[in-house]
């Protein structure tokens, strides 16, 4: 069964450091999602691909945030610097298009000390 | 008020209980309803998709849908130890929004 694959699976970093996720969605799905999802929370939209064309990054705090999907398959979510309050769960999502069920990868834990 | 009020529980209920979980949202603009699974430290697994008032129906689970209340819900037959988990409501139309989740145990 095709997954969306995610790495690292945890993450601790110190504050002020970089930081980087990945994201590898199901073959053929062209919309993918960056969530982050705090304990005790729903998941968040950070930003919205379709292909490679970002369509929804209101809520990416893009002085810190950053987030690319190059050749329209994987992305990769960045965090410079990264804060004390950026610890959560960072989730990769895809669906076939706008409007279809999304499929979650396993996440990244991070915790920023 | 929120766009969709979910209880948070936890919601305790013994092995073999019809479980029932609900969301209510006050955009009548949503267009589709989703349930999600969520088990500790791991990634929301997709348990039903619905576009439409009604039941829909899937193993063990049953999605109902209520757009003229909007209110949805999620019935779990014959439960588990297994679907002790955190249960999620998304509700779409241009953007998904996501409920904060209901904690349930099932005990043994």
């Amino acid at each position: 069964e095709a997954e969306v694959a995610q790495s690292p699976r945890y993450k601790i970093t110190e504050k002020s450091q970089a930081v980087a996720f990945w994201c590898d969605p199901i073959s053929g799905h062209a919309t993918l999602y960056w969530y982050r999802q705090i304990l005790g929370q729903g998941p968040e939209l950070l930003v919205q691909f379709q292909d490679e064309s970002v369509v929804d990054d209101s809520q990416l705090p893009k002085d810190r945030f950053s987030a690319e999907r190059l050749k329209g398959v994987d992305s990769t979510l960045k965090i410079q610097p990264a804060e004390l309050g950026d610890s959560a769960m960072y989730l990769c999502a895809s669906s076939l298009s706008e409007r279809h069920e999304q499929y979650f990868g396993p996440g990244t834990r991070l915790t920023v000390t | 008020q929120k766009e969709v009020e979910q209880d948070p529980g936890p919601l305790s209920v013994p092995e073999g209980a019809i479980v029932s979980l609900n969301c209510t949202y006050s955009n009548s603009a949503f267009q589709y309803f989703m349930w999600y699974r969520q088990y500790s430290r791991k990634g929301p697994e997709l348990l039903m998709y619905t576009y439409s008032s009604g039941n829909k129906e899937d193993g063990r689970f049953t999605a109902q849908v209520d757009k003229s209340s909007k209110y949805i819900s999620l019935f779990i037959r014959d439960s588990q130890p297994s679907d002790s988990a955190t249960y999620l409501c998304a509700l779409g139309d241009d953007k998904i929004i996501f409920g904060k989740g209901t904690r349930l145990h099932i005990l043994p």
